[in-house]
Order: structure tokens, then sequence, then C-alpha cells
């Protein structure tokens, strides 16, 4: 079956530092891979997503390329803000049949002033 | 156009109670997901859900959890007879009709459910 695998958090870092985060994933066939943020105590928000392997998912600063060599999907920023701090879930759904989402257990960014 | 709606966001329930989830689409939105989180964990599929359809309810305990999306009105997830183990923030999301390929979720709040 499908899974996500993420590093485990809290990742803390001070504002302006380069952040990754890891994703690995385990699918059957070439899935869509996404990355959502939830801020605290609000729903999922798609922050970028690929569709196909080497395609580069950006926004708000932050990207995650899809490479299928490595089945990951890590995201980065070059410069982190406090506004930054939420939780963040990689996640992934086949790109045939319909497209129920596969989520990581999340990492917590704290970010310090 | 307003985002997924969901109500209520907070919800109390008594063991044994029962509780009631609604989730309103987007407008144009067909498909109706629910998923569970559990504290310190990500989010697990449960059901989708087409208008007065259950698609795949392969993520839905086999006993006390109900889900329905009617031809009108918002889909409702019912959990009877609640348990402790039950506490968790439901998510609903939506997507439009198929047209091949991944389409887009559209999540809303959440409902934070908690068994006392």
């Amino acid at each position: 079956g499908n899974s996500v695998t993420q590093m485990e958090g809290p990742v803390t870092l001070s504002e302006e530092a380069f952040l990754t985060i890891n994703c690995t994933y385990t699918a059957t066939g070439y899935p869509s891979l996404f990355w959502y943020v939830q801020y605290p105590g609000e729903g999922l928000q798609l922050l970028l997503k690929a569709t196909k392997a080497d395609d580069k998912g950006s926004n708000k600063g932050f990207e995650a390329t899809y490479r299928k060599e490595t089945t990951s999907f890590h995201l980065e920023k070059g410069s982190v803000q406090v506004s930054d701090s939420a939780v963040y879930f990689c996640a992934l759904s086949p790109n045939s049949g319909y497209s129920t989402l596969t989520f990581g257990k999340g990492t917590m960014l704290l970010v310090s002033p | 156009n307003a985002g997924v709606m969901q109500n209520p966001r907070h919800l109390v329930r008594r063991r044994g109670q029962e509780a009631r989830l609604r989730c309103s689409p987007m407008k144009g939105h067909s498909h109706v997901y629910w998923y569970r989180q559990l504290p310190e964990e990500g989010l697990k599929f449960m059901v989708y859900l087409q208008k007065e359809n259950i698609i795949d309810e392969s993520g839905m305990p086999k006993e006390r959890f109900s889900a329905e999306f009617p031809k009108e009105g918002p889909s409702i997830l019912r959990i009877q007879q609640v348990v402790r183990g039950d506490s968790a923030a439901y998510f609903c999301a939506s997507s439009p009709p198929s047209s091949g390929g991944y389409n887009e979720q559209f999540f809303g709040p959440g409902t934070r459910l908690t068994v006392l």
C-alpha cells in the first residue's frame, strides 16, 4: 500500500535560517505529491504540489522537487520567518482512480525571532 | 466562493452519546472526503463520498461510524455511542467532479471532538 514517512519534529530554527523537512514515500505507479501546512487551530492548506517526476513545486518561498529515483519530496526554504511556524504534512495521491490522500505524521516547525 | 464549511468547530460529548459532524463542500464540488487526525498523528482517510453514494469507506471503523452525502444538504459523519478514543479532529475536504488525474482537495477547518 501507499505510505509517507517524514522527519519527526519539532524542528526549531532561528529566523532567516535554512529549512529542510525530509519526506520519502512508497507507492505503486506514479503518484502526485503534496505539502500541506496547518497553522494552530486551523485546517490544512495546500502549500505546493508536483504531479510527475522532476517537477518542482514552489509557493511562498518554499520548494520541493519530485525525485522518483530516491522516492523523495523534501521541503526547503532558504530563509524562514516566525510566521512559518506551523505543522507541515507531506502527502501523496494516486494519479489513477480517485484522489484519496495518504499523509505523513507531520513535522512541527518552530521559528524564533 | 465560500470555502469548505464544517460545524460545529468544537463538540463535547459524554461516553455513549452520539456525535454528528457536518460538512458543506465548496460550491460546485460533488466529492467529499472525511479524515481523522488523532493527537500527534497525521490525517487518516476515513471515507470518500459523492452525492448519494459512498465510494470508498475502507478507512471507517466497522462499527458505530457512518457517513452520508445526501442529494440536498451537507455531508454528515455520525458516530454512535462515542468512546474516549474517538476524541480527535475530524476534517472534511471537497473536490470538483473528476476530470481524470488528481483533483485538488480543499479542506475545512475541522471539528474537534472531545469525549468526556
